[in-house]
């Protein structure tokens, strides 16, 4: 089966420009979570949805980031206008419902010049 | 507050046993869990514990749980190089509207095997 799969792997961009980072969770996985790890703040949770409904959005850090999922196969992370205090890795998860385990994508290098 | 807290560093001998620790807040917590991350990859589910369990064993790993003290141990038996990783403790939060919750991890314990 395919993991949960992050696009892109790596981006660089220049202060100012919107970055928009995309995941695919497991197919028949009902809960899709964004995380971001910096050296300073370690693993935070942004926001999570269920059933494509935000549960929890308190971790997004300001209005300049924006959360999307159309779709139980698709969701984005949006950041508008980008700072250089966003450079981190974007994690995408997903888990099945009742289930335990939450599976992690091999994350978005984001680096904001 | 929500924190997981756990030893930053650990060296270990190759061959030998390697134990990180992890202290959690949140009693209610259903589901325990240890991550490990290697350099540039994402995170890896090793195992996990449920919360009415005292120990879990799988392989060479072998999970302790004390829920009098919330002390969480991840033992590592016969550590070898390819376990030089930072491993992740977290813990489930359960949320009003979603009993099974969101995951609230440890700042990371990196573990360095030498030869």
């Amino acid at each position: 089966d395919a993991g949960v799969i992050q696009s892109p792997r790596h981006e660089v961009t220049e202060m100012g420009q919107e970055v928009t980072l995309r995941c695919k969770p497991i197919s028949g996985h009902d809960y899709l979570f964004w995380y971001r790890q910096t050296m300073m703040r370690g693993l935070e949770l942004l926001i999570y949805f269920n059933n494509n409904v935000p549960i929890d959005d308190s971790g997004m850090p300001e209005d300049r980031f924006s959360a999307k999922m159309p779709n139980a196969s698709f969701s984005t992370l949006k950041i508008q206008p980008s700072e250089p205090r966003d450079s981190a890795v974007y994690f995408c998860a997903s888990r099945r419902g009742a289930g335990n385990t939450i599976y992690f994508g091999e994350g978005s290098w984001l680096t904001v010049v | 507050g929500e924190d997981v807290e756990q030893s930053l560093f650990l060296s270990v001998r190759e061959g030998d046993s390697s134990v990180i620790n992890c202290t959690y807040t949140d009693s209610s917590s259903t589901y325990l869990y240890w991550y490990k991350q290697e350099p540039g990859a994402g995170l890896q589910l090793l195992t996990y514990i449920f919360s009415n369990m005292d120990m879990k064993q799988d392989q060479r790993l072998t999970v302790l749980l004390n829920k009098k003290d919330k002390h969480l141990s991840l033992r590592i038996a016969d550590t070898q190089t390819g376990d030089s990783a930072i491993y992740f403790c977290a813990e489930s939060i359960s949320q009003a509207t979603d009993s099974w919750g969101k995951l609230q991890f440890g700042a990371g314990t990196q573990v360095v095997v030498t030869p």
